[in-house]
């Protein structure tokens, strides 16, 4: 398995702004995913992180909403952008290790007020 | 579109009782099924089944699939309160994109 951190593990925002959120694997990783889990929800795919290029975004989920980096095998971020109060949810990246299974970070509790 | 679809939603047993938590998909380039147990935030890895009718087992946990039928069970024996969590059924399909059931909550109570 792998370590995923995440950054930050929690934050209240007001509307209208951004937020950042940063996943860090301690190890190479063959795919990068970043997941959005509504209150009371399951998680949802936000899109697939590719590295040093454009993010796989799923339906009904863009970039200018949600716009992804990844510089590099290990490390992305997701922009969490002009937030409403719809956008309060957990927040998570996953990593798929050579030869194994999705593993999930911690999580980003967001609340926009 | 793929589908995942956990029953119960939610169930409530006492210490020491076994449970069965039941999971169905429609997908379209099955690759696997993965069981995830979440507690706070971060689900985490309990299984991931590829093949019909081999037992997984981990402790009190095991899980088979059923390929044919398109299900798969999780059961829990001798439960213990630190067992109450909500278990995510999740299919990988396509570009190994995961799709996640509602999950069902699972409350073990004293």
């Amino acid at each position: 398995s792998a370590v995923i951190s995440q950054k930050p593990s929690r934050d209240i925002c007001q509307r209208g702004t951004s937020l950042t959120i940063q996943c860090q694997v301690d190890s190479q990783v063959t795919m990068m995913f970043w997941y959005r889990q509504q209150p009371g929800q399951s998680l949802t795919l936000i899109a697939t992180a590719n590295q040093g290029s454009e993010a796989t975004y799923e339906s009904g989920f863009v970039i200018d909403k949600f716009p992804i980096s990844r510089p590099n095998l290990t490390f992305s971020t997701l922009t969490v952008s002009n937030m409403s109060p719809e956008d309060s949810s957990i927040y998570l990246c996953s990593a798929i290790l050579p030869q194994e299974t999705q593993y999930f970070g911690p999580g980003t509790r967001l609340l926009v007020l | 579109e793929d589908k995942v679809v956990q029953s119960p939603l939610s169930l409530v047993v006492h210490e020491g009782d076994t449970v069965t938590l039941n999971c169905s998909y429609e997908v379209t380039n099955f690759r696997s099924l993965l069981w995830y147990k979440q507690e706070k935030k971060a689900p985490t890895f309990l299984f991931m089944l590829t093949s019909s009718g081999i037992e997984k087992k981990s402790g009190r946990l095991s899980s088979i699939l059923d390929k044919k039928e398109l299900f798969s069970i999780l059961n829990i024996t001798a439960t213990q309160t630190g067992d109450s969590a909500i278990y995510l059924c999740a299919v990988e399909g396509s570009n190994y994109k995961l799709t996640f059931g509602k999950g069902t909550l699972l409350t073990v109570n004293p």
